[in-house]
């Protein structure tokens, strides 16, 4: 399967802040990772996709000045959430590409911005 | 553009009881359909994949079926227990590409 791993789990930060989270496939070389977030009792929507070595796409109605998505390495791929606001309190998970095999996702980062 | 909706959107049950979640898309050219399960705070487990060229797929108390020409997939949970308690979700593979996800169905099973 495709193991991933998210951190940090859980962040509080003041508005007007910035987080970064950080997602890394552990098991295999990750050119792609979908971005997803979820607000309470909604589905989980996507973001945005990073690519390795290029530029993000984003989602109609996503901010990518706001959501800055960085895809340094076929391991790593990070989400930059800028000057947060509390709208912006949501729960984010990257998701790596379908496939045949079974995808195991990390815990997601749950963002709260007071 | 892919939808996947669930049915029922919430369900409570006394332990012991066998329950179907259903899961419905709209494109039924899906690479494969997978269902998770989500617990409060938490990110997701995978529980089962079915292949599009498969019909089911079973893991211990979970049968999951797959019908792509109605567009429809079923989770069904043999002899539900407390800790089965979480939210389950259907998201359909679109040829390896993004998942897209359904709402979820919460489910309580009460001891």
């Amino acid at each position: 399967g495709a193991v991933v791993s998210q951190h940090p789990s859980r962040v509080i930060c003041k508005s007007g802040t910035s987080v970064k989270i950080e997602c890394r496939s552990l098991d295999f070389q990750a050119t792609t990772m979908f971005w997803y977030r979820q607000f309470p009792k909604q589905s989980l929507m996507l973001m945005a996709t990073s690519n390795e070595g290029s530029k993000a796409t984003y989602e109609q109605g996503v901010e990518k000045d706001k959501f800055l998505i960085n895809h340094a390495s076929l391991t790593l791929s990070t989400l930059t959430v800028t000057s947060a606001h509390p709208e912006d309190s949501s729960f984010y998970i990257c998701v790596p590409p379908g496939g045949n095999t079974e995808a195991f996702f990390g815990q997601g980062t749950r963002l709260t911005v007071v | 553009k892919q939808e996947v909706t669930q049915i029922p959107a919430a369900l409570s049950v006394p332990e012991g009881e066998n329950l179907v979640l259903n899961c419905s898309f709209t494109d039924s050219a899906i690479y494969n359909l997978q269902w998770f399960r989500q617990d409060p705070g938490k990110g997701l487990t995978s529980l089962l994949l079915i292949q599009s060229s498969q019909r089911e797929q079973t893991s211990g108390r979970l049968n999951a079926s797959l019908d792509k020409s109605s567009g429809r997939s079923t989770l069904y949970i043999a002899a539900s227990q407390p800790g089965d308690s979480a939210t389950y979700l259907c998201a359909a593979d679109n040829y390896g590409q993004n998942f897209v996800f359904g709402p979820g169905t919460r489910l309580s099973v009460l001891p």
